[in-house]
This record gives C-alpha cells, sequence and structure tokens, in this order.
C-alpha cells in the first residue's frame, strides 16, 4: 500500500507542452514534499521541493502546486523538452528524514 | 568528494546465498537509508539509521538486515537470498531536517 500515491504511470508529451504529474497522500506529518528526477542507469536526484505552508514554488521550467487541504501536490513542466524525458517521483518526508515516494511517471517528451 | 558509493554494481546469486551491498558516504551525513526500485513500484524503503548505532524498518523490511557502525558506512545484508528480491538497490542519505537525499548510483541484483 503507497502512501504517496503518483499518477499517471506514464506520460508522452509534445516537445513545447505541459506535463503534469500529480501525487496525493493522506499523512498529515508529512512536512516537506520534494520531486526527484531519473536517468536510466542512475540515481534519482533532487529536482525540486516544496514545503506544506507554501502553496507554489516556481524554479525555471518546474513548478510544484501544492494543495494543503486536499492533500494533493503536482509537478508542472513547462516547454518540455526532449531532455526531460526520464522517470520522476514525488516523494514525502516525515520526522525530519524518513522519505516515501511515489510510484513514479516515466515521460517521454517527443521531438 | 565522491558522494554516496555503492558496491557491487551487479551481482548475481543462487536463492539461499547471502550477501552483502556496501554503502558509503563522505558528506558526514547523519541520515542514511535503503530503497529498492522495481517496475510500477517506485522506490520502497527498506531500512534507514540516523546514526551511529540507530537503525529503524521501512515499508518494505523482510529479508534484510542493517547496521550502523560509523557514520560513514550503512550495509546492507541478505541472509538467505530469494528470487522476490531481485531487485536493483538505491542507498541514499542527507543531512536531517535538510531535506535533500543523495542516492548512489545503484546495486543490480538478481537472485536466481
Amino acid at each position: 500500500q503507497q502512501q504517496v500515491k503518483q499518477s499517471p504511470q506514464s506520460l508522452i508529451v509534445q516537445k513545447g507542452g505541459i506535463s503534469i504529474i500529480n501525487c496525493a497522500y493522506e499523512n498529515t506529518a508529512f512536512d516537506y514534499f520534494p520531486w526527484y528526477q531519473q536517468f536510466p542507469g542512475k540515481g534519482p536526484a533532487l529536482l525540486i521541493a516544496i514545503r506544506p505552508d507554501v502553496s507554489e514554488k516556481k524554479e525555471g521550467r518546474f513548478t510544484i502546486s501544492f494543495n494543503k487541504s486536499a492533500k494533493q501536490f503536482s509537478l508542472h513542466i513547462m516547454d518540455s523538452q526532449p531532455g526531460d524525458s526520464a522517470t520522476y517521483f514525488c516523494a514525502a518526508r516525515v520526522g525530519g528524514f524518513k522519505t516515501i515516494f511515489g510510484a513514479g511517471t516515466r515521460l517521454f517528451v517527443k521531438a | 568528494n565522491a558522494g554516496v558509493t555503492q558496491t557491487p554494481k551487479f551481482q548475481v546469486l543462487k536463492t539461499g546465498q547471502s550477501m552483502t551491498l556496501q554503502c558509503a558516504q563522505d558528506m558526514n551525513h547523519e541520515y542514511m537509508s535503503w530503497y529498492r526500485q522495481d517496475p510500477g513500484m517506485g522506490l520502497r524503503l527498506i531500512h534507514y539509521s540516523v546514526g551511529a548505532g540507530i537503525t529503524d524498518q521501512g515499508e518494505v523490511p523482510n529479508g534484510y538486515n542493517v547496521s550502523r557502525s560509523t557514520t560513514e558506512d550503512f550495509p546492507l545484508r541478505l541472509l538467505s537470498a530469494a528470487p522476490s528480491q531481485t531487485s536493483v538497490y538505491f542507498c541514499a542519505s542527507s543531512t536531517i531536517n535538510t531535506g535533500e537525499l543523495f542516492f548512489g548510483e545503484g546495486s543490480r541484483l538478481t537472485v536466481l
């Protein structure tokens, strides 16, 4: 049973389009919500993160939207590029260190 | 700095054999953890540690043992390997309360 539910499982987007990945959680003790990006054969790497007292965070083409009352958060990738093709994981942290991950979304950006 | 180093990168075991996956970090991180990655399941937390001598179970601890005798090292032991443990294993570390997990490159384990 996944504590952090992520959708969709896979996503195909045209170059220049917007990629949207959604996550939901139940545990209100989670205090930090990061997104990780993973390329084939590599370990995941932090992409962007948000704390629950903020509703939106933007870094370049990447934006996290956070809805505390709905216990949902999402990643938007604007102007998606072929180089963005990777697996994306949402995650949630509790207790200042223990991090639980979603099932992942495989993104493919068509040139 | 090397970051998080995992060895071996690849390993094939027979059912019932034992082995240890090694993880070392040189960033003086208090927190270290082990995940397994399986298709469609994401990254599932196996065991974690918040300092030398302190370990705890994650989401899927059965079949795995850990210990933390130093800040730098956090080995993962499989006492009697089973085919269900075929997976890619990742070690990750961080300072407490800063958030960012640093991952190793992974260890791909196949149990026949």
